[in-house]
């Protein structure tokens, strides 16, 4: 099993929409998460971070962790054609100040 | 402001040639990361550094090499180009104050190897 799993996609969402992200990890111990957001030709930027249980929300996104089910996810409300990107999960490894990252989710936001 | 850049952002080798790509923080940050990125594949991490003096290999490590002088560079050189290698290449930098800090990503190098 992959360290951090995501599916490829594309996940196509119409404009206004909720689009929704899935990531599921193997370590049990992991306690915190990254979502990263890449756009076509571009380096990641963060754009979200949980380590709580539960939701933690910044403006249209919220992400949400379960960690007892072992799976993250980012929402996107309202979604625009701009969200149109590639969506990265990543974990710190324990103990270590590097992180492991999903092959990313490509988001479609149709006009 | 503080940035993170790479040098050349597009380069053309012949297999065989050894390559070096420059990435060059002004963050001030104790953590440097080189990762690929590959269709299929997502980020893989190539090397990293926690530190003047210290690298460590990643999960892609082979037929790459790093060195670490100083707090702003961390130069990935391949010592014998592969077409295998053709990829982009992104550095990365984080404070190295907590295993959460945030990695910065310069903006990528295209490399392709004939």
């Amino acid at each position: 099993q992959k360290e951090v799993e995501q599916n490829s996609g594309p996940l196509s969402v119409p404009e206004g929409a909720i689009a929704s992200l899935n990531c599921t990890y193997s370590d049990r111990g992991s306690q915190s998460f990254f979502w990263y957001r890449q756009y076509s030709g571009k380096s990641p930027e963060l754009i979200m971070f949980i380590y709580s249980n539960g939701d933690k929300e910044d403006g249209r996104f919220t992400a949400q962790l379960n960690k007892a089910s072992q799976y993250v996810s980012l929402l996107i409300r309202d979604s625009q054609p701009s969200d149109s990107a590639t969506y990265l999960c990543a974990v710190p490894s324990r103990g270590y100040q590097k992180v492991t990252f999903g092959t990313g989710t490509k988001l479609q936001v149709i006009p | 402001d503080a940035e993170i850049t790479q040098s050349p952002r597009h380069k053309i080798t012949e297999t065989g040639r050894q390559v070096t790509l420059a990435c060059h923080q002004t963050w001030n940050h104790n953590n440097m990361f080189w990762y690929r990125q590959d269709l299929g594949h997502g980020l893989r991490l190539i090397h990293y550094s926690y530190g003047v003096q210290d690298t460590n290999k990643g999960e892609v490590s082979d037929g790459y090499s790093v060195s670490r002088s100083n707090t702003e560079d961390l130069p990935l050189t391949l010592e014998s180009a592969a077409s295998s290698q053709t990829s982009v290449y992104f550095c990365a930098s984080s404070a190295g104050t907590e295993h959460t800090d945030t990695q910065y990503f310069g903006p990528g190098t295209r490399l392709t190897v004939l």
